[in-house]
């Protein structure tokens, strides 16, 4: 089992739609947690970090649920702008080992 | 402007033929970290460093080699080139490891080892 697991995708969703991705983690000992957005074949970029008490960036909504170990991003009023792969990030205590999610691939259409 | 900059952007090379691929970042961070990007897999750890002289293994450091010896240069050696470590890498850097000290990353080196 991957230590962090993404649906892939794609999603394929028309413009103004609410779309949410989950993210799953294992370790436990995980300490922060990421979302980033990727262009195709360019560098990452971040997106929002992702707090306990759940955290709002305009469209974009993060949750973090430690009992169940998963994160989620929603996406409200989607743009065609939003087209791209999110990456969710867990980072580990103690030290800087970082587990990069798959990816999922979102693409939002006219 | 804060940055991390990666040389080569781009590099095709030969089985056996030493290389090193240069990062530098000018944001006096303390982390950095060495990532390969191959398609299905995502970003993969090879390296990382807390601070200079301090690097450890990320979940796929064979065939790497790094050093830190100033905080701003973190520079990805390999020694043995072979094909597979054909990818697209990435260097990236951060003030530490809190949710609210993200990694800023370079814009990627393309490596093709024939």
């Amino acid at each position: 089992r991957k230590e962090v697991e993404q649906d892939p995708g794609p999603f394929n969703v028309p413009e103004g739609a609410t779309v949410a991705f989950n993210c799953t983690y294992s370790n436990s000992a995980s300490q922060s947690f990421f979302w980033y957005r990727q262009d195709c074949r360019k560098e990452p970029k971040l997106l929002m970090s992702v707090y306990s008490s759940g955290n709002e960036d305009g469209r974009f909504t993060a949750q973090l649920n430690r009992a169940s170990q998963y994160i989620s991003l929603l996406i409200r009023d989607s743009k065609l702008s939003d087209s791209a792969t999110y990456l969710c990030v867990v980072s580990y205590t103690g030290g800087f080992k970082t587990i990069f999610g798959a990816g999922t691939r979102l693409f939002v259409k006219a | 402007e804060a940055q991390v900059t990666q040389n080569p952007r781009y590099l095709i090379t030969v089985t056996g033929k030493k290389l090193t691929v240069t990062c530098s970042q000018n944001m006096n961070h303390e982390y950095m970290s060495w990532y390969r990007q191959d398609p299905g897999l995502g970003l993969r750890q090879i390296y990382y460093s807390m601070n200079v002289e301090v690097t450890d293994k990320g979940d796929v450091p064979e065939g790497y080699k790094v050093s830190r010896k100033e905080k701003r240069n973190f520079p990805l050696i390999l020694e043995s080139p072979s094909p597979n470590q054909t990818s697209l890498y990435f260097c990236a850097s951060s003030l530490g490891t809190g949710s609210d000290q993200p990694q800023h990353f370079g814009d990627g080196t393309r490596l093709s080892i024939l």
